[in-house]
C-alpha cells in the first residue's frame, strides 16, 4: 500500500539555523508534491508545489527538492526564525486521481528556539 | 475574501449521540474534502466531492458516516450513534477542482465523545 514517511515526529533548532525536513515515500509515483503548514487549532495552509519533472523550488525563505529517484522530497527553512515554529506536512497527488488527488503524510512539528 | 468556515468549533457528545458538522467552502470553489485528524497521526482522507460527480467517499470508516453537499456549496458530515474512537479533528477544505489542485482548510471542528 502507499506509505508516506516524514523524519521524524519533532526538530528542534535554534533561530538562525536552516532547517530541513524530510518526506519520503514508496509504492508510489506522485506527480506532483505539496507542502503544508499547520498551527496549533487551525487548518493546513499551502506553502509550494512542484512538479515530477522540477528538481527544486523556492520562494522566500522556503526551498523544496523532489527527487524520484530517491522517491524523497526536502524541505528547507534558511534563516529560521520562532515564527517558523508549526507542523510541516507533505502530500502527495497525480492528475486525475480521486480521494482529493492528495495523499497527506503525519507531519513534522519544526520547533526554533530563540 | 472569506475561507473556508466550519461549525460548530467545538462539539462535545455522548457516546449513542448523531451529530451534524456544517462546512462552508469558498465560494466558486467546485471540489469539497472531508478529512479526520486524531492526535498524533495525519490527515485521514473521508470523502470528496467534485462538481456534480458522485462523491468518492472511499474514506469513509463506517456506514456510520455520510456526508452530503446541497447545492455544489455547503456540506454536511453526520455520524450517527457516535463512538470515542470517533474523537478527532474534523476538517473540511475546498478547491477550485484543477489538476494539480491547492486544498484550503477550514479551521476544523474538534469532536469530543464522552
Amino acid at each position: 500500500s502507499q506509505k508516506i514517511e516524514q523524519n521524524s515526529e519533532a526538530l528542534n533548532i535554534q533561530e538562525g539555523k536552516t532547517a530541513t525536513l524530510t518526506c519520503n515515500y514508496t509504492n508510489y509515483s506522485p506527480a506532483y508534491l505539496q507542502w503544508y503548514r499547520q498551527d496549533p487549532g487551525r487548518g493546513p495552509v499551502f506553502l509550494l508545489l512542484i512538479r515530477e519533472n522540477e528538481k527544486e523550488k523556492r520562494k522566500e525563505r522556503l526551498k523544496v527538492t523532489f527527487d524520484t529517484t530517491l522517491k524523497q522530497s526536502l524541505f528547507h527553512i534558511t534563516a529560521s526564525q520562532p515564527a517558523d515554529s508549526a507542523t510541516y506536512l507533505c502530500a502527495l497527488g497525480n492528475y486525475g486521481g480521486s480521494q482529493g488527488n492528495l495523499i497527506f503524510g503525519k507531519g513534522t512539528k519544526l520547533s526554533v528556539k530563540p | 475574501g472569506a475561507g473556508v468556515s466550519q461549525s460548530p468549533s467545538n462539539k462535545v457528545t455522548e457516546k449513542g449521540k448523531d451529530v451534524e458538522l456544517r462546512c462552508d467552502p469558498i465560494s466558486g470553489h467546485t471540489a469539497l474534502y472531508w478529512y479526520r485528524q486524531s492526535l498524533g497521526q495525519g490527515l485521514e482522507f473521508l470523502i470528496y466531492f467534485q462538481g456534480n460527480s458522485a462523491p468518492d467517499k472511499s474514506g469513509l470508516p463506517s456506514d456510520r458516516f455520510s456526508a452530503e453537499r446541497t447545492g455544489g456549496s455547503v456540506s454536511t458530515l453526520t455520524i450517527q450513534r457516535t463512538q470515542q474512537e470517533d474523537s478527532a479533528v474534523y476538517l473540511c477544505a475546498s478547491s477550485w477542482g484543477l489538476d494539480p489542485d491547492t486544498q484550503y482548510f477550514g479551521p476544523g471542528t474538534r469532536l469530543t465523545v464522552l
